[in-house]
């Protein structure tokens, strides 16, 4: 079993959409949580980071939830530009900081 | 936010030669940096934490004489691919520790690697 779990995707959605986004983790260790954005051959960027209390940016509202090692991530009114690959991403520091990276659900968003 | 850079973009090379990925963090001080490996519809995988003025930490299965690892400041860190085979073309993205704003990390823009 992996150590960070995202839903396989690909999801395809009409632009408008709300679509959810779920990621569990093993480790009770973690720590930090993000959810970061990939475009196709491009480098991560940083979506938002995640908190028990909830966050929210704009039409992006991310949740975790402690003791069921669950992060989601809900996109409401669906962009066009949305369409990229979502990692979710797990920061713990047992052994020494280390990141771990979710192997990413793909959005595609159609007009 | 950060910045993060990496050189070169991209290097096609034959088997057997050795390349070097440069990576900086053009606006703070990165004491760590990471290299990951990121294979055709995989997620990034990590390969080693440059730790500037000591030996790098690899990852199990990472062999350290083939991905030689140099940090030699606190804004640059080398990832060296020796004697490079084809099975080594992968997309190479390091990335920072902003140590100043918590844990977030910065990617580089990635350094696409084909050998021939």
């Amino acid at each position: 079993r992996k150590e960070v779990e995202q839903d396989p995707g690909p999801f395809n959605v009409p632009e408008g959409a709300t679509v959810a986004f779920n990621c569990t983790y093993s480790n009770s260790a973690s720590q930090s949580f993000f959810w970061y954005r990939q475009d196709c051959r491009k480098e991560p960027k940083l979506l938002m980071s995640v908190y028990s209390s909830g966050n929210e940016d704009g039409r992006f509202t991310a949740q975790l939830n402690r003791a069921s090692q669950y992060i989601s991530l809900l996109i409401r009114d669906s962009k066009l530009s949305d369409s990229a690959t979502y990692l979710c991403v797990v920061n713990r520091n047992t052994g020494g900081f280390k990141t771990i990276f979710g192997a990413g659900t793909r959005l595609f968003v159609k007009a | 936010g950060a910045v993060v850079s990496q050189h070169p973009s991209r290097v096609i090379c034959k088997s057997g030669t050795s390349v070097k990925i440069e990576c900086r963090s053009l606006d703070f001080q990165a004491t760590t940096m990471f290299w990951y490996r990121q294979f055709p519809k995989q997620s990034l995988m990590l390969m080693a934490t440059s730790n500037e003025g000591s030996k790098a930490t690899y990852e199990q299965g990472v062999e350290k004489d083939k991905f030689l690892i140099n940090h030699a400041s606190l804004t640059l860190s080398t990832l060296t691919v020796t004697s490079a085979h084809p099975e080594d073309s992968s997309f190479y993205i390091c990335s920072a520790r902003d140590w100043g704003g918590g844990e977030t990390q910065y990617f580089g823009p990635g350094t696409r690697l084909l050998v021939l």
